[in-house]
């Protein structure tokens, strides 16, 4: 497996309370991302990074944020966490775009549960 | 936006049996991959389709990308028990990639 952490594996929040998640890579892959996964959606993209304090949106960003200040971590940030962000949360990392033919690496996954 | 989508949701088989799971797409793809999830566990990649027509063969998987590049299937042959999990396609989609919602396969000894 692809040198992929993330941490915490589990967590449980109140409504309310902001809460970071951090991927770390040692692969040092230009490209991260981060994900959510939900019964019968898949994965959903919520933002991804194309370099250091290089980042942008994806199909599921309203509440989330995230910074990359190393090539090596990216973190991502629930400000005001709601019982709609309970899920499993997939850090991924890849050496390109995916149009160019890359493929993903992925994390073990955080599961958060907000209460 | 792009659309990709999996065919069957779930797909319970008897060990032994054949399997397969399709996957379309909106649009036109210049690659797919396909993903293979554990319960419990994080995808892992299996493999990349390029070309119109490919066909790729992984033991007793046959991967196949469509001649319109826009559809593609996994194919099992004797599905053993170790075959279960959630399949994922996952095609481009501007500069990330789409994922369709997976295939889960339950696999009776």
């Amino acid at each position: 497996d692809a040198g992929i952490t993330q941490s915490p594996r589990h967590k449980v929040t109140e409504t309310g309370t902001p809460v970071t998640l951090r991927c770390h890579q040692t692969e040092n892959h230009r490209y991260m991302y981060w994900y959510r996964q939900d019964p019968g959606h898949g994965l959903r993209l919520i933002h991804y990074s194309y370099g250091v304090k290089d980042t942008d949106k994806g199909e599921v960003s309203d509440g989330y944020s995230v910074s990359r200040s190393k090539t090596e971590d990216f973190l991502l940030t629930l400000e005001s966490a709601t019982s709609s962000q309970t899920s499993v949360y997939f850090c991924a990392i890849s050496g390109g775009l995916a149009g160019s033919s890359y493929e993903q690496y992925f994390g073990p996954g955080t599961r958060l549960t907000v209460t | 936006g792009q659309q990709v989508m999996q065919i069957p949701q779930y797909q319970h088989v008897q060990e032994g049996e054949d399997f397969t799971t399709y996957c379309n797409s909106s649009t036109t793809l210049s690659n797919i991959q396909w993903y293979k999830q554990r319960p419990g566990g994080h995808p892992v990649f299996l493999i990349q389709l390029v070309k119109s027509g490919e066909v790729k063969k992984q033991k007793r998987l046959t991967f196949q990308f469509g001649e319109a590049k826009k559809n593609s299937s996994l194919h099992i042959t004797a599905t053993q028990t170790t075959d279960v999990g959630t399949y994922f396609c996952a095609g481009p989609g501007g500069q990330n990639f789409v994922f369709g919602p997976g295939t889960r396969l339950s696999v009776l000894p």
